[in-house]
């Protein structure tokens, strides 16, 4: 069965500092995978999808099929990153996303 | 609307209990999921409605969970006889068609005390 894994649920980083979160996947076919974010008190809204390789808040994406991983990365935080970030994935000609279990991003001043 | 819109946000019943809770998709997107999110996990798919009818209700717990979707656009997510463990956020995402990005609500938080 498919699984995403988030290894970190609490991830702090300094205002300035690069950011990784990590997200590694289990599945045998060809996932798209997505970046979703939950600012507080804010519904879940996507961040960005591998398809598009856009870079959305100077955030990006690689997929790296060998590894499995779909980590997210922006090179200096800013206190508005502060947020949890799932990461999620729907398998080829489907519709269901299967997320995983979040990371809380806090971004200290 | 201009979003998808839950109601009602908070929602605290008894055990055994029935409720309802509503979702009101973005204009003429003919998909709609629900999805249940308990404290510390990601978001898990209950349903899938295109148009009127449920395409997957694979997610969907047990037999005391139904929801119907009857003219195309509001659903409404039924749990009969509620227990504790249903305890959670119930969200509600609509997209214009399966494969593409879906626009979820703000939720509606269950309790059941």
């Amino acid at each position: 069965a498919q699984r995403v894994t988030q290894p970190e649920k609490l991830l702090s980083v300094f205002k300035g500092a690069p950011v990784e979160l990590k997200c590694n996947y289990s599945y045998s076919g060809s996932p798209e995978l997505f970046w979703y974010v939950q600012y507080s008190r804010q519904r879940l809204q996507l961040l960005l999808r591998h398809i598009s390789r856009e870079s959305i808040k100077g955030f990006t994406a690689d997929l790296n099929k060998g590894e499995t991983s779909f980590h997210l990365k922006k090179p200096f935080a800013q206190e508005e990153d502060s947020a949890m970030y799932y990461c999620a994935l729907v398998w080829a000609g489907s519709y269901q996303l299967t997320f995983g279990k979040g990371t809380k991003l806090s971004v200290i001043p | 609307g201009a979003g998808v819109s839950q109601t009602p946000s908070n929602k605290v019943t008894e055990k055994g209990k029935y409720v309802e809770l509503r979702c009101d998709p973005i204009s003429g997107h003919t998909a709609l999921y629900w999805y249940r999110q308990s404290l510390g996990q990601g978001p898990e798919f209950l349903i899938y409605f295109q148009g009127t009818g449920a395409a997957d209700d694979s997610g969907l717990p047990n037999d005391r969970f139904f929801a119907v979707r009857p003219e195309g656009s509001v659903s409404t997510l039924k749990i009969q006889r509620t227990e504790r463990g249903d305890s959670a956020v119930y969200l509600c995402a609509s997209s214009p068609g399966p494969n593409y990005g879906y626009t979820f609500g703000s939720g509606t938080r269950l309790t059941v005390v």
